[in-house]
């Protein structure tokens, strides 16, 4: 099946560093998810993005949905330890049904 | 935001049986819930959609009379992997949609399969 591309594909990074990461798709998406999984369980939700440009905040947390529909990225400000985890962006395509297709996903390490 | 509970959390079986994976909303009624698969370092696949009162919709190259899918109410979706084998080893995660007009999805916390 079809997946998103994610970038970075891992980061390794020191406590306190801002991080960035973003997802692309080559068709448009009406809705962005951000998610993270940690080992061994389920993905968490984040953040989600319903309409193109909007820029969303959840704690250290910043999220975009991309003017063009096809893109979005995710800013983590000031990492700590519990950050480590991969995180996973998520298109939904209108139209009907609910089906996501998830990105790649982006490993985060973080050395203190 | 929404629960989502999945049973057994993690389960062995021997190669040729069967195992039934169960997922739960607890605290909102989904009448879509879908399955999903992940493999180690990889990211989530979607297997299929299961659908309250109707067949479930499967994604192509995923078979359905091996990944039975059966969604007996509105908090209660069921997957059985039917004669297991190794390769069917994997992580499996269902999620439903939660309740509103933006709709979003929440996990289960997965469940993992080893078949020997």
């Amino acid at each position: 099946g079809q997946q998103l591309n994610q970038s970075p594909q891992s980061m390794f990074i020191q406590e306190g560093e801002d991080v960035s990461m973003n997802c692309t798709s080559s068709s448009i998406f009406n809705t962005w998810l951000w998610y993270k999984q940690d080992p061994g369980e389920g993905p968490v939700l984040l953040i989600a993005l319903y309409k193109a440009g909007e820029l969303t905040s959840n704690g250290r947390l910043t999220a975009q949905f991309g003017i063009t529909r096809k893109d979005s990225f995710l800013n983590i400000s000031a990492s700590i330890p519990s950050d480590v985890g991969i995180y996973f962006c998520a298109g939904r395509r209108g139209g009907g049904g609910n089906k996501l297709t998830f990105g790649t996903g982006t490993q985060l390490k973080v050395e203190l | 935001g929404a629960v989502v509970s999945q049973h057994p959390s993690r389960v062995i079986c021997k190669s040729g049986t069967s195992v039934k994976i169960e997922c739960r909303s607890l605290d909102f009624q989904a009448t879509t819930m879908f399955w999903y698969r992940q493999f180690p370092k990889q990211s989530l696949m979607l297997m299929a959609t299961s659908n309250e009162g109707s067949k479930a919709t499967y994604e192509q190259g995923v078979e359905k009379d091996k990944f039975l899918i059966n969604h007996a109410s509105l908090t209660l979706s069921t997957l059985t992997v039917t004669s297991a084998h190794p390769e069917d080893s994997s992580f499996y995660i269902c999620s439903a949609p939660g309740l509103g007009v933006q709709e979003t999805q929440y996990f289960g916390p997965g469940t993992r399969l080893l078949v020997l």
